[in-house]
């Protein structure tokens, strides 16, 4: 799986949106990029991912660069319930064999101030 | 509500024993996967199963043993072996037909004393 660079830390306004970055510059032409993010002492959860088009879901927005070296996952409108570490992973979409492990990183540490 | 449980959240035992971590399913994932995490520390991968009655060691198999007798069951045991056992212990699952992401349970945090 590529490597994934991510800042240590950020925060922002509660109802303003939040923009967190990740640098991938050796991704591979077959791999996605995915976000996770864990809230203290609980289980990382799923967020989003995409290949080479920007996607949208309920929960948050992710820009793909054209050269996909690099991606920036939007929080609308962030909450104080969104303070989470974020986790960017890049890897292939399929789970099998030598690909069934998800490599976690430290993540950026979100933290959204009233 | 489909997902995963993890039971118990919080678990105590004693140096020494052995201690077996519950994680379910209904998502009918084939693959089911155990992680340790440690404070500050990203996921390391202990086993993981992608049939039943199979399953491989990951990165930190160690001290730890694990069964697949159902499709929606894979329990991790903590045996005496495991030289640092105190943890949060967190279960997955995917599919393996598409491309997916993997579902998380809420996690077991361990403590040995």
């Amino acid at each position: 799986d590529a490597k994934t660079t991510q800042p240590t830390s950020m925060d922002c306004a509660e109802g303003r949106a939040a923009n967190l970055p990740c640098n991938h510059s050796t991704i591979s032409g077959n791999e996605y990029v995915y976000w996770y993010r864990q809230i203290h002492s609980q289980g990382p959860q799923y967020i989003i991912h995409g290949l080479k088009n920007n996607e949208t879901n309920e929960m948050a927005s992710l820009i793909i660069t054209e050269d996909r070296k690099s991606s920036t996952l939007i929080l609308p409108h962030a909450t104080l319930r969104d303070t989470a570490v974020y986790y960017c992973i890049v890897r292939v979409g399929y789970f099998t064999g030598a690909n069934s492990k998800l490599t976690f990183g430290k993540g950026i540490t979100l933290s959204v101030r009233p | 509500d489909g997902g995963i449980t993890q039971s118990p959240k919080y678990l105590f035992r004693k140096e020494g024993q052995n201690v077996t971590l519950s994680c379910e399913q209904n998502l009918n994932h084939d693959a089911m996967y155990w992680y340790r995490q440690d404070p500050g520390q990203g996921l390391r991968l202990i086993y993981y199963s992608q049939i039943v009655n199979d399953f491989q060691k990951g990165d930190i198999a160690e001290g730890y043993s694990v069964s697949r007798e159902k499709k929606e069951s894979f329990p991790l045991t903590v045996t005496s072996a495991q030289k640092n056992p105190t943890a949060f212990y967190l279960c997955a699952s995917s599919a393996l037909d598409r491309v997916t992401e993997a579902f998380f349970g809420q996690g077991t945090r361990l403590t040995v004393v």
